[in-house]
C-alpha cells in the first residue's frame, strides 16, 4: 500500500541554527501534505500544509517545500529554539478522502 | 475553551476485558477521529465521524466500536482488549470533513495484559 516516510529518525540541532525534516512520499494521487508536531506526552499539534500544486509554503518561522518530481517534502525551522523539540510527522490526504496517513516521525533535538 | 479532552489518562485492562474511552470537544466542529500510536509508527486511522450520526472505518478498526453521542462525544469500544491493543489512543476533531487541522486530545495510554 501507500506509505509515508521519513529520511531521519532524529534531528540534533543547535539552537538558533536552522532544522530541515525530510519526508518522501509515495501516492502520486495525494492532493494535500500537512506537517504535525508532537511534543512529549502530548498529542499532535498542526504546523503547516501545502497543496500538490504549491511549491512552497511559508508560515511563522516555519517554511514547507514539496518538489513533485522526486516525492519529497521537507519542513524548515527558522532559528530554532528549545521549544522546537520535538516529533514531526507529515502526512498526506487525498482530496475527498477524510483518512491522513502519518509518516513514521522525526525526533528534533535541540542542543542549547 | 478546553478543546479535545480524553479520559481515562491511563489505563490497565487484562486480555478479554472491555473499556470505553471517552472524547469531547467543545469546539462545535463536525467530524471526529479515532487514532491509535504505536512505537515508531505514526499515527492510524481506526474510525471516524464525519458528522453527527455517521461513523465509518479507518485502516484499522478490527476490535473496536465506535459511538458518535452527540455533536460533542465521541467514544471507542474495546469489546474483548487483546494484547496488540496496547497502544496510545489519541481523539481529533476538526471544524469539517476535509480539514487538514486536526485537533489532537493528550491521548489515553491502554495496557493490555
Amino acid at each position: 500500500g501507500e506509505s509515508v516516510g521519513l529520511h531521519l529518525p532524529t534531528l540534533s540541532v543547535q539552537e538558533g541554527d536552522n532544522s530541515i525534516i525530510n519526508c518522501a512520499y509515495s501516492n502520486s494521487a495525494s492532493d494535500y501534505f500537512i506537517w504535525y508536531k508532537q511534543e512529549s506526552g502530548k498529542g499532535p499539534q498542526f504546523i503547516i500544509d501545502i497543496r500538490s500544486n504549491m511549491d512552497k509554503r511559508q508560515g511563522q518561522r516555519v517554511t514547507v517545500l514539496l518538489n513533485k518530481t522526486v516525492k519529497h517534502l521537507s519542513l524548515q525551522i527558522a532559528a530554532t529554539q528549545p521549544g522546537d523539540s520535538a516529533v514531526y510527522f507529515c502526512a498526506e490526504r487525498v482530496f475527498g478522502n477524510e483518512k491522513l496517513t502519518f509518516g513514521t516521525g522525526t525526533r528534533l533535538t535541540i542542543i542549547p | 475553551n478546553a478543546g479535545v479532552t480524553q479520559t481515562p489518562k491511563f489505563q490497565v485492562l487484562k486480555t478479554g476485558q472491555s473499556m470505553t474511552l471517552q472524547c469531547a470537544q467543545d469546539m462545535n466542529h463536525n467530524s471526529m477521529y479515532w487514532y491509535r500510536q504505536d512505537p515508531g509508527m505514526g499515527l492510524r486511522l481506526i474510525y471516524y465521524s464525519a458528522s453527527e450520526g455517521t461513523t465509518d472505518k479507518g485502516e484499522v478498526p478490527n476490535g473496536y466500536n465506535v459511538s458518535r453521542l452527540n455533536k460533542r462525544e465521541f467514544s471507542l469500544r474495546l469489546e474483548s482488549a487483546a494484547p496488540s491493543q496496547t497502544s496510545v489512543y489519541f481523539c481529533a476533531s476538526t471544524l469539517d470533513r476535509g480539514d487538514n487541522e486536526q485537533f489532537f486530545g493528550p491521548g489515553t495510554r491502554l495496557t493490555v495484559l
